[in-house]
């Protein structure tokens, strides 16, 4: 089992959708996740952060964490042609001194 | 006033050579790493330092060998380069403590021919 796992997609969404955004995580004892945006050619630049269970939501973006699950999800409201980008999902392990990253899900969206 | 960079951006070079990537960061960050992007955008932490000591090595060939002078600063040489190396190696810093995030320099890509 990967130890962050994504559907690699890609998620192709019409302008002004929902696009929704997935991940789960294999460390239980997990206590802080990201997810990181990255367009071709650029370094991954950060979206959001979440720490505890339930939503945090900033602007048009909204992070959901169910750690019981051990479930991680990004939900993008309104998405602009300019959301199009690789999404990655980020998990700091149980130490504290190692960001794990997923293998990313390409998102589209379709003027 | 970037605040985590690296150099070079961009790296071609022959299969056998050995060859250094310098990082830099200027947000007093306790921690840095080193990863590696393939070419599936797979991005893989290789190295962590924090204060300047080595705290995760991710069973990377010892071919490759960071080094911390300073707190603000990982450097990572790579002797007899292969053809696998190439990607885009990234360098980031991060406060260091579990609630933070990682800062991402702008990156390199290697590759070797």
């Amino acid at each position: 089992q990967k130890e962050v796992e994504q559907n690699s997609g890609p998620l192709s969404v019409p302008e002004g959708a929902i696009a929704s955004l997935n991940c789960t995580y294999s460390d239980r004892g997990s206590q802080s996740f990201f997810w990181y945006r990255q367009y071709s050619g650029k370094s991954p630049e950060l979206i959001m952060s979440i720490y505890s269970n339930g939503d945090k939501e900033d602007g048009r973006f909204t992070a959901q964490l169910n750690k019981a699950s051990q479930y991680v999800s990004l939900l993008i409201r309104d998405s602009q042609p300019s959301d199009s980008a690789t999404y990655l999902c980020a998990v700091r392990n149980t130490g504290g001194f190692k960001t794990i990253f997923g293998a990313g899900t390409r998102l589209f969206v379709k003027a | 006033d970037t605040a985590v960079s690296q150099t070079p951006k961009y790296l071609v070079t022959q299969m056998g050579n050995d060859k250094s990537i310098k990082c830099e960061q200027n947000l007093g960050h306790d921690t840095m790493y080193w990863y590696k992007q393939d070419s599936k955008k797979f991005l893989k932490i290789m190295f962590s330092y924090n204060n300047k000591e080595l705290i995760i090595n991710e069973t990377v060939p010892n071919r490759f060998s960071p080094k911390s002078p300073d707190k603000a600063h990982l450097n990572l040489h790579i002797n007899s380069l292969e053809l696998g190396d190439s990607a885009v190696y990234f360098c980031a810093s991060s406060p260091g403590s579990l609630n933070t995030e990682a800062f991402f320099g702008q990156g390199t890509r290697l590759t070797v021919v």
